[in-house]
Order: structure tokens, then C-alpha cells, then sequence
């Protein structure tokens, strides 16, 4: 089956603009995960939802960094202001269940160049 | 602060020759470690979870072990097909906490032919 979708793939803007990303994770997965990955680094957590509660959004660097899951599949990250130091790579994961132990699926991102 | 080390940052080996890589881990209530594989432009593979000291796990020519402290990633006999670097993540707290893994940097192998 499919597994999850990141769109764009590259995204280029100028700095102060506002950017969307989107994630559509594997059918069926009720958890949601969004992560930064800098270059020769691990994966860095942002924010994850359970269907679409959002509960855990403590890695989110500040308030222009939001992200919704209305309906419980598709999540958007919304960067707002960007700023040059939000070039990085944005991964989103999904799991098949809530609770500890659930394999987190990963896509292949979405590289974000801040000019 | 839970925290995740890895090493050594990079080893090459020739096929066959077989290895291990550590991920050292402090946590506040270890719930699972993760081994992830990554290829170049490409997201996280899940390989393994490990829930408690003294498990292990295999797949192929991998095999994952996990004490109290770290988590170890024999690989045994190697092929080209094996080089990508492996992650080593850790989900940890208590119940109802969150499910954020902490990621490790990872250990980029290459295998020559």
C-alpha cells in the first residue's frame, strides 16, 4: 500500500512569507507525527496528533510554527514569517495506533529552502 | 532530559566483515527503542522496537539487543546493500505522556564490496 505522503517535495521561498506542508499519512493510521531533520542529524520531534487532537506540540520553536488535523487524516504544518532558519527538512510519520511501542512510519519529507 | 548517543559517527567495513553499532541512552522510564535505517534522500525505515533489557530482535543480517544502559546493532556479514545510516530513537515517561521519539544523530556505515 501507499505509505506517507509529503507534499511538495522542495519548496523555495523568500523570507517573511508564509508556507504550508502537507502530510497524508498510510490509510487507517490514527497517529500523526511532524518532525525537522537538519543535515547529519536525527530526526527532531515537532508536534503529534491522535486522530485529531493535538497532544503533544512542545517541540514547536515558537508561535509562528502551528499545525492542524482537522479531520483526523491530512495534517498541515503552517510556518508563518519564515525566517532563514527554518531551512530544513520536514518529515511527517504515522502509526497505526495511539500508546507506547507503535512503529512511527516516516515519508520523504518536504526540503524547505528559506532564501 | 532524555538524551540518545550514538557510535562511532561513521564506519566502513569490507563485505563480510562483521560489526556493531551502539546507541547509548538516558531516559525517565524507557517505553521502547527504536532502530531506524535511512537511506540517502529518503525518510527514516522502521527496523526494530525493543521493549525491555535482555530482548532481542532480527531481521536478515541485523540483530538488535538492548540492556538497561544502551542498545546495540550487530550486523553480520555485511553487504554493499547494508551501507545507509541507522538511527537509534528512544520513546520514554510515563503513561499518557507523549509518544515523541528522541532520536539519536546515527552511525553512517558503508560496506565496500
Amino acid at each position: 500500500g501507499a505509505g506517507v505522503s509529503q507534499s511538495p517535495r522542495y519548496k523555495v521561498t523568500k523570507r517573511g512569507q508564509d508556507v504550508a506542508l502537507r502530510c497524508d499519512p498510510i490509510s487507517g493510521h490514527v497517529s500523526l507525527y511532524w518532525y525537522r531533520q537538519a543535515l547529519g542529524q536525527g530526526p527532531e520531534f515537532l508536534t503529534y496528533f491522535n486522530y485529531e487532537a493535538q497532544q503533544d506540540k512542545s517541540g514547536l520553536p515558537n508561535d509562528r510554527f502551528s499545525a492542524e488535523r482537522p479531520e483526523g487524516s491530512i495534517s498541515t504544518l503552517t510556518i508563518q514569517r519564515t525566517e532563514q532558519r527554518d531551512s530544513a527538512m520536514y518529515r511527517c510519520a504515522s502509526s497505526l495506533s495511539t500508546g507506547y511501542g507503535q512503529p512511527q512510519h516516516f515519508g520523504d519529507g518536504t526540503r524547505l529552502s528559506i532564501l | 532530559e532524555d538524551q540518545v548517543t550514538q557510535s562511532p559517527e561513521a564506519l566502513r567495513l569490507q563485505e563480510g566483515e562483521s560489526s556493531s553499532l551502539n546507541c547509548s541512552y538516558t531516559v525517565s522510564g524507557l517505553r521502547g527503542l527504536f532502530w531506524y535505517r535511512q537511506d540517502p534522500g529518503k525518510g527514516p525505515e522502521f527496523l526494530f522496537t525493543l521493549y525491555s533489557a535482555g530482548e532481542e530482535k532480527e531481521k536478515e543480517r541485523l540483530k538488535a539487543t538492548l540492556t538497561k544502559k544502551e542498545s546495540f546493532l550487530h550486523i553480520t556479514a555485511p553487504k554493499p546493500e547494508d551501507s545507509a545510516t541507522y538511527l537509534c530513537a528512544v520513546q520514554a515517561g510515563t503513561q499518557g505522556g507523549s509518544e515523541k521519539l528522541v532520536f539519536g544523530k546515527g552511525t553512517k556505515l558503508t560496506v565496500n564490496p
